[in-house]
């Protein structure tokens, strides 16, 4: 069965740093997708990547960026120059291709980025 | 595009009673729904698929007696809590897919609180 993992409970860091948050994930299909998503105190969920397994590039978009190496099953996000808006629960996320076709979520990393 | 709505966002009922939540996809036609349960710090967990036009099926755990999921129609999929109970209280979110498994759509998700 697939599963997802995030190690980091709760993180909290000062504005400015850099921030990695990590999502290491199990699975026998071969083909999957994997997804981050972040959830401020609002509670919706925003959606942040996508990535199917075929494609292990690495993903820049703005201060994120995206390490995905189906190696060590893992799929970590960076932060760079995190900021207080940065704060929230980020879950990462896996959905096989095939069978039940279920979203799976990891346990959420609470990141808080004080001032 | 690929807007999903929930409705009410917020409800606060007296124990005993039942509660009715919408999830509609507004500008695309949903051929499978899902429901999500979270509680306080924990992560989204899967309640229950529902198909347009067929019964839902439900995760081990759920009983189906007491979340009762109706997907009418391609838009539309509700979620009725029925004799309420304060252990009830959650944040329940719904998400939509229209083709593949990648692509799921949230919606901004309902509080449920029961006294």
């Amino acid at each position: 069965a697939q599963k997802v993992t995030q190690a980091q409970t709760e993180i909290s860091v000062v504005e400015k740093e850099d921030v990695t948050l990590d999502c290491v994930y199990e699975t026998r299909d071969t083909t999957y997708y994997l997804f981050w998503y972040k959830q401020p105190p609002s509670g919706e969920l925003v959606f942040l990547i996508r990535r199917n397994s075929f494609d292990e590039q690495n993903e820049i978009s703005g201060r994120y960026s995206w390490n995905f190496q189906k190696s060590t099953s893992s799929f970590n996000f960076t932060i760079t120059a995190s900021q207080v808006v940065d704060s929230a629960v980020y879950f990462c996320a896996l959905i096989e291709y095939g069978g039940a076709q279920k979203l799976v979520f990891g346990q959420g990393t609470r990141l808080t980025i004080n001032p | 595009g690929a807007v999903v709505s929930q409705h009410p966002s917020r409800v606060i009922c007296k124990s005993g009673t039942s509660v009715k939540i919408e999830c509609r996809s507004l500008d695309f036609q949903a051929t499978t729904m899902f429901w999500y349960r979270q509680f306080p710090k924990q992560s989204l967990m899967l309640m229950a698929t529902s198909n347009e036009g067929s019964k839902a099926t439900y995760e081990q755990g759920v009983e189906k007696d007491k979340f009762l999921i109706n997907h009418a129609s391609l838009t539309l999929s509700t979620l009725t809590v029925t004799s309420a109970h304060p252990e009830d209280s959650s944040f329940y979110i719904c998400s939509a897919r229209d083709r593949g498994p990648n692509e799921q759509f949230f919606g901004p998700g309902t509080r449920l609180t029961v006294l």
